[in-house]
């Protein structure tokens, strides 16, 4: 079955670092990868997406990498900022519909 | 903030009874989806509505029920409730047209089941 996989445990970094975050795929052919940032009670925010034919996109301090070989993609936050702590999503969308998979989610928590 | 709403935003059922969880769409949006969301989990798709008529459906039981309105409102009903249905039930609307695929969530509706 298909199954989506983030890094279970939450990723402690300092402030003005660069935080990394993973999402491995199985089973699974997407046509589009996207982030969303969660925070505590609030829906999902989307962020980026990238499509299967992409390599790498880029919005201001975020990056996001799509290996359909290695089947993951990489997320990336420069910088990082305190404010930027929460619950990092990734989701998964097929051709023609507009159904998304999601993974559990990695907590990212900045410190000063 | 995304422009779509839902309420109630928290809500305390007991077991068996039946529920309705509601969305409005962010404007021009005729598309939405609608998620369950367990603690500590991602959302899991429930099902999509396209113009009033159902588009697609996630691995959930009948009891599972939706509804669009001519406005792009929806409804979320679900029967026969179970503690497992003790989740945050979020709805996403979709902007129409080609080539878009990001989905606008609401705040979600916290569902408790005693």
């Amino acid at each position: 079955s298909q199954k989506i996989e983030q890094n279970s445990e939450a990723l402690n970094i300092q402030e003005g670092k660069t935080a990394t975050l993973t999402c491995n795929y199985t089973n699974y052919s997407p046509a589009y990868l996207q982030w969303y940032r969660q925070d505590p009670g609030r829906g999902p925010v989307f962020l980026l997406l990238i499509r299967e034919n992409e390599k790498e996109k880029r919005k201001e301090r975020l990056k996001v990498t799509f290996d359909t070989t290695l089947k993951q993609s990489l997320f990336h936050i420069t910088a990082s900022q305190p404010a930027d702590s929460a619950t990092y999503l990734c989701a998964l969308e097929s051709y023609n519909t507009d159904k998304l998979i999601f993974g559990t989610g990695t907590r990212l928590q900045v410190f000063p | 903030e995304t422009g779509v709403t839902q309420s109630p935003t928290h809500l305390i059922k007991t077991r068996g009874q039946q529920v309705t969880l509601r969305c409005s769409s962010q404007s021009g949006h005729n598309t939405v989806s609608w998620y369950q969301q367990a603690l500590g989990q991602g959302p899991q798709f429930i099902f999509q509505y396209y113009r009033e008529e159902e588009n697609g459906r996630g691995n959930f039981p009948p009891r599972f029920s939706g509804l669009q309105f001519p406005n792009y409102s929806s409804e979320l009903n679900v029967n026969a409730l179970e503690l497992d249905d003790s989740a945050l039930y979020l709805c996403a609307s979709i902007p129409g047209g080609a080539d878009t695929h990001e989905q606008y969530f609401g705040p979600g509706t916290r569902l408790t089941v005693t």
